[in-house]
């Protein structure tokens, strides 16, 4: 079972940052918070992970809270190639299943 | 960029038939894994491998085997295709150190009919 709650669907405009929530309450010491993306008919694509501080890449910045129980990703400057389904997970470092919940479907809007 | 492909984006195949799906990544990563995703399951872990020659079995083994005769290249094959195996297949690889993110492929739809 997925140890993430995400809100089924958020809608943004486009150009403004979308910010896309997880609960994860019951998160572990040494377990990673993880978000993936899938746009249609594609494979899951990685966009950035953190343990305990905030982390920033290219593609996005992810929030975690000072207790863990909850993160944001950030997509600054969201386009319509943004709209997809958006996986928060969280594993230990070792453990190859991920378990993606039903995910954040995003909608940008024009 | 990692760059994961697979062999085949839509597929169909009859029941009963030997299906052969490969995956070819060109980061020279150790690791790489076989899921198939369906509506209301999500991703579920078909068979990884860590190495050249070895193989572990995911949560849903049966019915399928893997080969890695190369570090770059991972296939599943479907012994005896049945319709309960219709899905979307996807591959993903990662490096040796196991926090570090996994890369998928594009998928591949199999329909057995």
């Amino acid at each position: 079972d997925a140890k993430t709650t995400q809100p089924t669907s958020m809608d943004c405009a486009e150009g403004r940052a979308a910010n896309l929530p997880c609960n994860h309450s019951t998160i572990s010491g040494n377990e990673y918070v993880y978000w993936y993306r899938q746009i249609h008919s594609q494979g899951p694509q990685y966009i950035i992970h953190g343990l305990k501080n905030n982390e920033t890449n290219e593609m996005a910045s992810l929030i975690i809270t000072e207790d863990r129980k909850s993160s944001t990703l950030i997509l600054p400057h969201a386009t319509l190639r943004d709209t997809a389904v958006y996986y928060c997970i969280v594993r230990v470092s070792g453990d190859d299943k991920i378990i993606f919940g039903k995910g954040t479907r995003l909608h940008i809007l024009p | 960029d990692v760059k994961v492909t697979q062999s085949s984006r839509y597929l169909v195949k009859r029941t009963g038939e030997k299906v052969f799906l490969e995956c070819v990544q060109d980061m020279d990563h150790e690791n790489m894994f076989w899921y198939r995703q369906d509506p209301g399951l999500g991703l579920r872990l078909i068979y990884f491998s860590y190495d050249v020659k070895m193989k572990e079995k995911g949560d849903i083994p049966e019915g399928y085997s893997v080969s890695r005769e190369k570090k770059e290249r991972f296939s599943l094959i479907l012994e005896s295709a049945s319709t309960n195996q219709t899905s979307m297949y996807l591959c993903a690889s990662r490096t040796g150190l196991s926090y570090n993110e996994q890369f998928f492929g594009p998928g591949t739809r199999l329909t057995v009919l």
